[in-house]
């Protein structure tokens, strides 16, 4: 079946715009999650998503970023007025349920560049 | 702390050896232990898990780990590498008061023809 999808594949952006990511994670799944690789910080965890709750925020850099999600399904990450330090690349990943045994699959991610 | 190490960068073998990447945890509880592999330009694709149970775990393309509570390690192996095996290979864990992964800094395998 598909697998996590997300849009744009890449993102070029001035410093200061805003920018929306998206996520359309594996059909079904409950449990969705948004991470960051960069080259000087590895992959770090930003948020998950229980359906449309956020129990876990705790991995968020600043209160630029945000992230919703809809319907149990497709999840936002917002990041305002983007800083250089933003570029990287966002990844995205869904499991299937609510136990920590889950496994979870990753999306292809966006590679944001802010210039 | 919760954490995962990869203590090796790089990891060099040739076509039809036998390949280990490393992969040590801290200690704190029972950890859920994962192997993801990255192609370039690609997302992470799963390999295995350790989650109970026998500790030698069997995944895709031949993969497979050891978990060692003792050593608290869980390394990756393949008793034949091929070139196409090279790519960076991450490992992750996830203790059971959390929801997140946490991924050690990643390995790059390179197999040479």
């Amino acid at each position: 079946g598909a697998g996590v999808s997300q849009s744009p594949s890449n993102k070029v952006t001035e410093k200061g715009k805003d920018v929306e990511l998206r996520c359309d994670p594996i059909s079904g799944h409950t449990a969705l999650y948004w991470y960051r690789q960069s080259l000087g910080q590895g992959l770090e965890f930003l948020i998950y998503f229980q359906g449309n709750s956020a129990p876990d925020k705790s991995g968020l850099p600043s209160d630029r970023f945000s992230a919703e999600r809809t319907g149990g399904s497709v999840s936002t990450l917002t990041i305002q007025r983007t800083q250089q330090e933003d570029s990287a690349v966002y990844l995205c990943a869904s499991s299937s349920g609510t136990h920590r045994t889950d496994t979870q699959y990753f999306g292809p991610g966006t590679r944001l560049t802010v210039l | 702390a919760q954490s995962v190490a990869q203590p090796e960068d790089q990891v060099n073998v040739a076509e039809g050896n036998p390949l280990t990447v490393k992969c040590t945890y801290s200690v704190s509880g029972n950890p859920y232990l994962f192997w993801y592999v990255q192609y370039p330009n690609r997302g992470l694709q799963f390999l295995l898990k350790y989650i109970t149970g026998d500790n030698l775990v069997k995944g895709s393309y031949g993969f497979e780990a050891e978990f060692n509570k003792s050593q608290t390690s869980f390394h990756l192996k393949k008793p034949s590498a091929l070139v196409s095996d090279s790519a960076l290979y991450f490992c992750a864990v996830r203790y059971f008061n959390t929801d997140k992964l946490i991924f050690g800094t990643g390995t790059r395998l390179q197999v040479f023809p």
